[in-house]
């Protein structure tokens, strides 16, 4: 399928500490997003990366693109107590119109 | 600026219970609007999208359907709930269909 798998499932680190989340996918895309979703909310878009782009960063966030690998990361710099919760990357096929979700990274920053 | 509404936020059925879920968009016209299922721990499962009024497209044979009866509004309809049927149901909107989604808060539907 095209869904998009994250590893590692889950992330404990200590706050302060960055936090890196890898994305794999399986066929060509148009673009790809990562989401946040805190316990029992809706999800929050983050950020996108096109497919022609290789890298992007917004704030604290720096999100990689290797279509070659089909493969992204989430790096989160200088974690904090809030950023728990569970990261979810996303894709869009080339050419469709709706997005896959992966299973998710649950990342604890402890205080 | 632009909103989603989501409603109930929990809903407890017995099986076999019709069930009607509804989403509203507001401060934006003509969006791509999602219906998705979340298991307990597990990614989200596109159930359905709209890309305008009457316009529904389903990914997964199931026992839900869905409807777009005005330009924000979205609502998922089950006949008769399973057991199978649990789960967390968000509703998302989008400008574009490449673009960010924007997700409601969701329902927990719980069905005994």
């Amino acid at each position: 399928s095209q869904q998009g798998e994250e590893d590692p499932q889950a992330l404990s680190i200590q706050e302060g500490e960055n936090a890196t989340m890898n994305c794999s996918y399986k066929t060509s895309i148009n673009n790809l997003q990562w989401y946040r979703q805190n316990s029992g909310r809706g999800l929050v878009h983050l950020i996108l990366i096109r497919s022609n782009e290789r890298e992007k960063h917004s704030g604290r966030l720096r999100v990689t693109l290797d279509t070659s690998k089909k493969s992204s990361s989430l790096l989160i710099t200088a974690s904090r107590a809030a950023d728990t919760a569970s990261y979810f990357c996303a894709t869009l096929k080339y050419t469709g119109n709706q997005f896959y979700f992966g299973t998710g990274t649950s990342l604890t920053v402890i205080p | 600026s632009q909103t989603i509404h989501q409603w109930p936020a929990t809903l407890v059925q017995p099986v076999g219970s019709p069930l009607s879920l509804e989403c509203t968009v507001e401060g934006t016209s003509n969006p791509n609007l999602y219906w998705y299922r979340q298991a307990a721990g597990r990614g989200l499962q596109l159930l359905f999208y709209s890309v305008g009024i009457g316009q529904i497209s389903s990914e997964v044979p199931q026992n839900l359907s869905a409807s777009r009866p005005q330009d924000r509004q979205f609502i998922l309809s089950s006949k008769k709930l399973l057991l199978s049927d649990s789960g967390f149901y968000l509703c998302a909107w989008s400008g574009t269909t490449s673009g960010p989604q924007h997700f409601g808060d969701g329902t927990r539907l719980s069905i005994l």
